[in-house]
């Protein structure tokens, strides 16, 4: 079993839908959560980053934590089209690395 | 623009042979880790070096070989290449002093190995 299972997709959405997209771990010593956006051919970037339980908002974007359950999600409002691409959890702890889920790749249809 | 520099972006190689890849890492950042992305196995930890020394290691074979230079610099060797080396590798750094494990991902570097 992988440390981190994300739902792989691939998602296909109408412009302006709510995303929803979710990750399942394993290790409880992980203490931080991220989510990072890949657009074809380019290195992942950072989206979003938590540390506790709970929700964190930024603009369109809701990450939300839930350590009792070890799930994580990453929710979009009002999706656009330059949305579109591969979004990665990852997750680390007292260790450095990031542990990344497989990725979900998003497409948002106009 | 990252401010992690790879080089190369893209690297066409046959089976057997040996290729180094190369990374800056950001300004000021002391950290390197090096991971890998292939179609099948997501984004893998390969190894980590702080400020010349080798801090962590992941998934990384035997064949494969890293190293951090003084002037922050690192190098991933990879020797007697097979197909499935054929991957994207990605070298990312993290903010010095920073306590969070964010880390700032470079282009990467294309690997096909025919």
């Amino acid at each position: 079993q992988k440390e981190v299972e994300q739902d792989p997709g691939p998602l296909s959405v109408p412009e302006g839908a709510i995303v929803s997209l979710n990750c399942t771990y394993s290790n409880s010593a992980f203490q931080y959560f991220m989510w990072y956006r890949q657009y074809s051919r380019k290195g992942p970037e950072l989206l979003m980053y938590t540390y506790s339980s709970g929700n964190k908002e930024d603009g369109r974007f809701t990450a939300q934590v839930d350590k009792s359950s070890k799930y994580i999600s990453l929710f979009i409002r009002d999706s656009q089209p330059s949305d579109s691409a591969t979004y990665l959890c990852a997750m680390g702890g007292s260790a450095r690395q990031l542990t990344f889920g497989s990725g979900t790749q998003l497409t948002v249809l106009p | 623009d990252s401010g992690v520099t790879q080089t190369p972006k893209h690297l066409i190689t046959a089976t057997g042979q040996r290729v180094t890849l190369r990374c800056s890492p950001r300004s000021g950042d002391l950290s390197v880790y090096w991971y890998q992305q292939s179609l099948d196995q997501g984004l893998q930890f390969l190894i980590q070096y702080y400020n010349g020394e080798e801090r962590a290691k992941g998934n990384i074979l035997e064949r494969f070989s890293a190293q951090q230079f003084p002037d922050l610099h690192s190098e991933l060797n990879l020797s007697s290449l097979e197909l499935g080396d054929s991957a994207l590798y990605f070298c990312a750094s993290r903010e010095t002093g920073s306590g969070a494990n964010v880390l700032t991902f470079g282009a990467g570097s294309r690997l096909t190995v025919l």
